[in-house]
């Protein structure tokens, strides 16, 4: 499976937009990305996925770059509840899912 | 939909003891379960997957005779910490895959046991 480069941490404020990079350039044609988040304390929770179309599901949006090479999380208005650590994946199947360090979000009032 | 359940939340236990920890899928059948671990400030480490109805596959380092796994049913699967010490406190976490969902599908994540021995 490709690996995932993640900024360690970002801030957003409150009902901003918080964008989250991920770049995965050793992607191959039949990977998908996935996105998982975890709130102290808490399992993993199931964001989103995509192959190579854009996505967009009741929590967030998923935007990947023509060339597949990199990928963005975009969780539209923010809020405090958001505050977690979110990781990005690729892989074929969701057999083994190896989990990365991910970019811990911390949401401001 | 898709929810895992774990039990328990917390528990603490005497060293040189045992402890089961179980996960359920409560509303879908799942034919593979998987077990991480996580310690303070690191990322989750797949442990094992869980079969239904055969042996359990261990990742490389985890011994399989001291985290035992029994996946007895299509929506129960068991990690017991054998002969547990105070270097296995750790965030036990389990997952699911939905049967019906296709390889693609994402995993399901239960809460986690937080496993302190003393």
């Amino acid at each position: 499976d490709a690996k995932t480069t993640q900024p360690p941490s970002m801030d957003c404020a409150e009902g901003r937009a918080a964008n989250l990079p991920c770049n995965h350039s050793t992607i191959s044609g039949n990977e998908y990305v996935y996105w998982y988040r975890q709130i102290h304390s808490q399992g993993p929770q199931y964001i989103i996925h995509g192959l190579k179309n854009n996505e967009t599901n009741e929590m967030a949006s998923l935007i990947i770059t023509e060339d597949r090479k990199s990928s963005t999380l975009i969780l539209p208005h923010a809020t405090l509840r958001d505050t977690a650590v979110y990781y990005c994946i690729v892989l074929y199947n969701t057999d083994k899912l190896i989990f990365g360090t991910g970019t811990r979000l911390q949401v401001f009032p | 939909g898709a929810v895992v359940s774990q039990h328990p939340s917390r528990v603490i236990c005497k060293s040189g003891t045992s402890v089961k920890i179980e996960c359920r899928s409560l509303d879908f059948q799942a034919t593979t379960m998987f077990w991480y671990r996580q310690f303070p400030k690191q990322s989750l480490m797949l442990m094992a997957t869980s079969n239904e109805g055969s042996k359990a596959t261990y990742e490389q380092g985890v011994e399989k005779d001291k985290f035992l796994i029994n996946h007895a049913s299509l929506t129960l699967s068991t990690l017991t910490v054998t002969s547990a010490h105070p270097e296995d406190s750790s965030f036990y976490i389990c997952s699911a895959r939905y049967l019906g969902g296709g390889e693609k599908s994402p995993l399901h994540f239960g809460n986690g046991t937080r496993l302190t021995v003393t």
